[in-house]
């Protein structure tokens, strides 16, 4: 079967870095994004990963092991506004967007 | 950038009415769209997938007759959950490809339904 293996839900302080981790198993892969979502609201893309090694978009970094099946995203300098749900999608070999419930990053000051 | 418009945002109906949720891609076109459910705490469910000048593919479990996909043009997809009933009531997001997978895909505002 398919599935994503992401924590729950992560607490961090303002000015801090998080990294959430996300293990998955998909028929084939086409490449993984980050997404991030606030309560109430739609998903906005952060990042995609097709190759091994990490990408960086200013605060936001994403790191792909196609072999481990695993990808994790650093946030760097924790902003209040980053407290939302991340969510680790891969993509699979018919291009179908596999979906997890996320992980709930709460920003504390 | 590419915008995905998506009217209304929050919409109560009364039960055994039905609710059109429309959703335009702004600024590109999108030959397909994609329509997504979500209950609270949980993840995005692919309801359907909406090609422009066809019918649309339905996801195992969905039913087609209930909700009703239109993609008659480049630019819009509708979505009408036809005779609502209270277990409808969900989150509602459409989403639309840029082309490029690295671009990703961009999603709709979504629409809040509550049928009461």
């Amino acid at each position: 079967g398919q599935n994503i293996d992401q924590p729950t839900e992560m607490t961090a302080t303002e000015g801090a870095i998080v990294q959430i981790n996300c293990t998955y198993q998909t028929s084939g892969f086409n490449g993984l994004f980050w997404y991030q979502q606030h309560a109430g609201e739609a998903p906005t893309f952060l990042s995609y990963n097709v190759l091994d090694g990490l990408e960086e978009k200013g605060r936001f970094s994403s790191f792909l092991s196609r072999s481990k099946g695993y990808s994790y995203l650093l946030l760097k300098e924790l902003q209040m506004k980053d407290s939302a749900s991340y969510l680790c999608v891969p993509m699979d070999s018919n291009y179908q967007l596999i979906w997890g419930a996320g992980t709930k990053l709460i920003i504390k000051p | 950038g590419a915008v995905v418009s998506q009217h209304p945002s929050r919409v109560i109906c009364k039960s055994g009415t039905s609710v059109k949720i429309e959703c335009r891609s702004l600024d590109f076109q999108a030959t397909t769209m994609f329509w997504y459910r979500q209950f609270p705490k949980q993840s995005l469910m692919l309801m359907a997938t909406s090609n422009e000048g066809s019918k649309a593919t339905y996801e195992q479990g969905v039913e087609k007759d209930k909700f009703l996909i239109n993609h008659a043009s480049l630019t819009l997809s509708t979505l009408t959950v036809t005779s609502a009933h209270p277990e409808d009531s969900s989150f509602y997001i459409c989403s639309a490809s840029l082309g490029a997978t690295s671009y990703g895909y961009t999603f709709g505002s979504g629409t809040r339904l509550t049928v009461v």
